[in-house]
């Protein structure tokens, strides 16, 4: 079946410093690809999307790229913030399965300041 | 606009026990879903819902049920309460068109116990 694959964590990173969380799927075709992020003691709530080949979803400062070739949709953001701590979830919708979604093991993030 | 609530936020069990997980969601979606997030796992579907009277399997369903009598609830049943089903619950909604990859709402979670 479909799987999604992210980084290992837990990642620590100083405030201030630039976040790249690598995230790659392996379903055909051109699924619709999510990050949700988890903060601490709350349910997952959506970050952004992207839903077709070289879209770029972005929100809050962070940004992921659609990319076909690579089958990846990796998370980047420039200045990362302590607020930014929390857990974060890449997702795609390949219509596949009960619900259609796959996810990831999912990255913790830990910004200190 | 409360969105999806669960309760209770934590639960402890012993082994053999029976108990049900509420969920509510006031947006009046139709598709209902409950996970189980273990730790470095992600989320596995637990069953699902299309809509009010329909309630289908997903991944891993042993040891659970579901009903679907409104729109709005959708609750989890534990019959046999077992070590295995310690883990972190998970309630979400979305609306009907699933076509336009409409995101899920999630609860806050259920933190159940199991001992």
């Amino acid at each position: 079946g479909d799987s999604v694959t992210q980084m290992e964590g837990p990642v620590t990173l100083s405030e201030e410093a630039f976040l790249t969380i690598n995230c790659t799927y392996t379903a055909t075709g051109y699924p619709s690809l999510f990050w949700y992020v988890q903060y601490p003691g709350e349910g997952l709530q959506l970050l952004l999307k992207a839903t077709k080949a070289d879209d770029k979803g972005s929100n809050k400062g962070f940004e992921a790229t659609y990319r076909k070739e690579t089958t990846s949709f990796h998370l980047e953001k420039g200045s990362v913030q302590v607020s930014d701590s929390a857990v974060y979830f890449c997702t795609e919708n390949s219509g596949g399965g009960a619900d259609g979604l796959t996810f990831g093991k999912g990255t913790h993030l830990i910004i200190q300041p | 606009n409360a969105g999806v609530t669960q309760t209770p936020k934590f639960r402890i069990l012993k082994i053999g026990q029976s108990m049900t997980l509420q969920c509510t969601q006031d947006m009046n979606h139709n598709y209902m879903y409950w996970y189980r997030q273990d730790p470095g796992m992600g989320l596995k579907l637990i069953y699902y819902s299309v809509g009010a009277g329909i309630t289908d399997k997903g991944e891993v369903p042993n040891g659970y049920n579901v009903s679907r009598s409104t729109t709005e609830d959708f609750p989890l049943r534990l019959e046999l309460a077992a070590p295995s089903q310690t883990s972190v619950y998970f309630c979400a909604s979305s609306p009907l068109n699933r076509g336009d990859n409409s995101p899920l709402h999630f609860g806050n979670g259920t933190r159940l116990t199991v001992t």
